[in-house]
């Protein structure tokens, strides 16, 4: 079974511009999580999905950050405008139940210039 | 809140000898998960092991093992004759009982020499 995928695999952008992240999470898990990744604040947790419903997004750093997920093999993670503060790696996971392993897909590195 | 503390930023170790990376953890919840990833410079997060807090046993996975102190909060990952394909980020997280997403430490550079 293939494991979560993520596109772009690289982005690289300029300020202002919109960014849109995409997920394929594991076939039949039922949680989606969007992690991000930075030097100075190592692996955060931004928003997670219960069967395709928003569950938690206290971690999504501001207003410019919007993440959906309209079926149960797709999420995308926007971000506009986008800003240099925003360069980091973001990462999809997906588990299958609650306290579940998470996946990790192999997540898609972003800079914004 | 949570909290994940790895004190070892890095470390060197021989190959073929075994390695024990810290992981210490606070949290007021009884029911909860830990969990270790490993990092390659590559980029993506693999995942190890998994010990939940009820679990009586400690886990294993080939190599790999966690020593669970439940009473000192402490989960230290140890991995067996370390090879030069252990040379990675580790990260040790948990997650609560509820649908929560997992809390990282910092991480631990293993560098693996021969």
């Amino acid at each position: 079974d293939a494991g979560v995928i993520q596109s772009p695999r690289h982005e690289v952008t300029e300020m202002g511009q919109e960014v849109t992240l995409r997920c394929k999470p594991i076939s039949g898990h039922d949680y989606l999580f969007w992690y991000r990744q930075t030097m100075m604040r190592g692996l955060e947790l931004l928003i997670y999905f219960n069967n395709n419903v928003p569950i938690d997004d206290s971690g999504m750093p501001e207003d410019r950050f919007s993440a959906k997920m309209p079926n149960a093999s797709f999420s995308t993670l926007k971000i506009q405008p986008s800003e240099p503060r925003d360069s980091a790696v973001y990462f999809c996971a997906s588990s299958f139940r609650v306290r579940e392993t998470q996946y990790f897909g192999p997540g898609t590195r972003l800079l914004v210039l | 809140a949570q909290k994940i503390t790895q004190t070892q930023p890095g470390m060197f170790v021989q190959e073929k000898e075994a390695v024990t990376l810290d992981c210490t953890y606070d949290t007021s919840d009884q029911s909860y998960g830990l969990f270790w990833y490993k990092q390659p410079s590559s980029g993506e997060m693999i995942f190890l092991i998994y010990q939940g807090s009820y679990d009586e046993q400690n886990a294993t996975e080939g190599r790999y093992s966690l020593n669970f102190q439940k009473a000192r909060k402490s989960a230290n990952l140890v991995i067996s004759a370390s090879q030069l394909g252990d040379s990675a980020m580790y990260f040790c997280a948990m997650s609560r009982g509820g649908a929560d997403g997992l809390t990282f430490g910092k991480g631990t550079h293993l560098i693996i020499q021969p």
